[in-house]
């Protein structure tokens, strides 16, 4: 299957620092990419949609201000999480769907562990 | 707002037995549907997509959909200790989204 990579695969910085998380396609070009979250003993909540060229989309009730996403080019998203607290720390996962459609499948990245003190 | 529900589980079963997951979803129009295994601390690895009526079968796996019922399962075949995981369900849902559904604990037992 398609190859999604994400670096790096943990992290721990002082609370109030910004972390950039990478996302990359490795075989294939993704215009789109997704930003997940997941706690503990959760399921996956989706957190923004990253779009190649444009502005991400965010999900009701995530600030887009902490929360920075920039898609640079076809296989390159990134996640900055500005200003972290403890309560960001998380498993941060992206996915990008390959193509055509209607076979859109999503591939998900190895996830990042951030860990914030 | 698309849902897709799953039993939380645990379910446990006997090594080398057949385990059986469930989904069921409310948008009648999804198209697509996929089974995603995770272990824990890591992400999902997909195993199996669908998009039409009856059996898909990979390996040990075999993913059934039934549209009408709206309902979509996986089967495994000769569980095995590596099984054990969370399994997801998804759909596919507007702008590229997929829509996931909570996960199901499976646990074989040795």
């Amino acid at each position: 299957g398609a190859v999604v990579s994400q670096h790096p695969s943990w992290v721990i910085c002082k609370s109030g620092t910004s972390v950039k998380i990478e996302c990359r396609s490795l075989d294939f070009q993704a215009t789109t990419m997704f930003w997940y979250r997941q706690f503990p003993k959760q399921s996956l909540m989706l957190m923004a949609t990253s779009n190649e060229g444009s502005k991400a989309t965010y999900e009701q009730g995530v600030e887009k201000d902490k929360f920075l996403i920039n898609h640079a080019s076809l296989t390159l998203s990134t996640l900055t999480v500005t200003s972290a607290h403890p309560e960001d720390s998380s498993f941060y996962i992206c996915s990008a769907p390959t193509r055509p459609n209607p076979t859109d499948t999503q591939y998900f990245g190895p996830g990042t562990r951030l860990t914030v003190l | 707002q698309k849902e897709v529900e799953q039993n939380s589980g645990p379910l446990s079963v006997p090594e080398g037995a057949i385990a059986s997951l469930n989904c069921t979803y409310s948008d009648r129009g999804s198209q697509s549907f996929f089974w995603y295994r995770q272990y824990s601390g890591k992400s999902p690895e997909l195993i199996m997509f669908i998009y039409s009526n009856g059996d898909k079968e990979d390996g040990r796996f075999t993913a059934q959909l039934n549209k009408a019922s709206q309902y979509v399962s996986l089967l495994i075949r000769d569980s095995q200790p590596s099984d054990s995981a969370t399994y997801l369900c998804a759909v596919n849902g507007d702008d590229d989204k997929i829509i996931f559904g909570k996960g199901t604990r499976l646990h074989i037992l040795p």
